[in-house]
């Protein structure tokens, strides 16, 4: 069965530092990816989503990217963090080339202090 | 373009009595349309999907939907409410016409079970 792993769980870091959320998927290959964020009292935005190997597509102008170097894993960066990103991140996956739904990570709750 | 309006932000309901949370959507092409619940603090689980076969849904934990096209909605119920229906729950489309399997997600419903 497919499972989805994402870490950490939570994560205190202060501005101007650098992030990494990572993401990985098991018991399928060549999953879509996706990586929402959900701020406080918001719904969910999509900002990253990931067909292929080092393929990646933004939805929003941010501080944040993304990149795949595995067909199974997808890393969430940035170089310097704002009070801004502070926010509820989840990794998903579908099946390639069909949009009968996702499976979501636990999610990374991420504060900047 | 797709996009979806879950008309309540909050619900509240008494224990053992009926649950409903409404959701409108609109889509250019034939929708897949999905209920997801989220506890505090914890990822998305899927409650149940509509993908074109039959309109009324049933899903996990006693919950069900019906897919009216001609009212553009997919509302969410459960006939008796328990104290673990307690979360935020999004009415989420997607346009199967779009191969990269995007979802657009409602602001949620908060839903509160009181004793």
């Amino acid at each position: 069965s497919q499972t989805i792993h994402q870490w950490p769980a939570t994560l205190v870091q202060p501005v101007g530092s650098p992030l990494s959320l990572e993401c990985t998927v098991e018991g399928t290959s060549n999953p879509n990816l996706y990586w929402y964020r959900q701020a406080a009292g918001r719904g969910l935005q999509l900002l990253f989503y990931s067909v292929g190997i080092g393929q990646i597509s933004s939805e929003v102008p941010q501080n944040l990217s993304a990149s795949r170097p595995q067909d199974r894993q997808f890393i969430l960066s940035s170089k310097k963090l704002l009070l801004s990103d502070s926010g509820f991140y989840l990794c998903a996956w579908s099946p390639t080339r069909q949009s009968y739904g996702y499976t979501f990570g636990s999610g990374t709750r991420l504060t900047v202090v | 373009a797709q996009s979806v309006t879950q008309l309540d932000s909050h619900v509240s309901v008494s224990e053992g009595t009926p649950v409903l949370l409404r959701c409108n959507y609109s889509s250019s092409y034939s929708p897949s349309l999905f209920w997801y619940v989220q506890h505090p603090n914890k990822g998305l689980q899927l409650l149940l999907k509509y993908t074109s076969a039959a309109t009324l849904v049933k899903g996990i934990n006693g919950f069900e939907a019906e897919f009216k096209k001609s009212e553009t909605s997919f509302h969410l119920t459960k006939p008796s409410a328990h104290m673990s229906d307690a979360a935020e729950y999004f009415c989420v489309v997607s346009e199967r016409a779009d191969s990269w399997g995007k979802l657009q997600f409602g602001a949620g419903t908060q839903v509160v079970v009181t004793p």
